[in-house]
């Protein structure tokens, strides 16, 4: 079983939805959480980080830790065409230069 | 600006032959890494350095190579060994704290055998 459990998809939405993506995980002792965009043939870039269980919102996106289930979402409200990507959670054991465990990614299509 | 910059973007390689990617940041970051990205896969680990002159092998290290000789710099070398190159070479760097600032990766090299 992998420390990180991404759904590859592909999840294909229309223009407007709301898209939830998640991850699971099993080391109960992963503190920060991020999500990468990666848009095809480029390089991921950091779209969000939370530390511990809670919320945390910035314009359309939303991602969630619920660290007593193991489980962490990001959430994309009035979702565009331009949000197509592949969407990969990370996690990490604390801030000293730890290393990062990715999950395998979720693609996402969002169709006119 | 402050980046990471990867080069070639493409990189085409004959049986048998070595190759390096370049990897190169100036954003004075302590750390940095090379990750191997196949179609509908995620990423994995190949190399990672935290300090200069040091580095440590990943998840699937066999068949590279690299070198840290400046902060700012961190080459990996397909060599003749890796048996099946053909992938999307991520090279990523992070501050200490790596929690906050998390990774910022490079744009890739998309290598392919010929």
């Amino acid at each position: 079983q992998k420390e990180v459990e991404q759904d590859p998809g592909p999840l294909s939405v229309p223009e407007g939805a709301i898209v939830s993506l998640n991850c699971t995980y099993s080391n109960s002792a992963f503190q920060y959480f991020m999500w990468y965009r990666q848009y095809s043939r480029k390089g991921p870039e950091l779209l969000m980080y939370t530390y511990s269980s809670g919320n945390k919102e910035d314009g359309r996106f939303t991602a969630q830790v619920d660290k007593s289930s193991k489980y962490i979402s990001l959430f994309i409200r009035d979702s565009q065409p331009s949000d197509s990507a592949t969407y990969l959670c990370a996690m990490n054991l604390n801030n000293a230069g730890n290393m990062l465990t990715f999950g395998g990614g979720t693609r996402l299509m969002v169709k006119p | 600006d402050g980046g990471i910059t990867q080069s070639p973007k493409y990189l085409f390689r004959k049986e048998g032959q070595n190759v390096t990617l370049s990897c190169e940041q100036n954003l004075n970051h302590d750390a940095m890494y090379w990750y191997r990205q196949d179609p509908g896969q995620g990423l994995r680990l190949i190399y990672y350095s935290q300090i200069v002159n040091d580095f440590q092998k990943g998840d699937i290290a066999e068949g590279y190579s690299v070198s840290r000789e400046k902060k700012e710099s961190f080459p990996l070398t397909v060599t003749s060994a890796q048996k099946n190159p053909t992938a999307f070479y991520l090279c990523a760097s992070s501050a200490w704290t790596v929690a906050n600032y998390g990774y910022t990766f490079g744009s890739g090299t998309r290598l392919t055998v010929v």
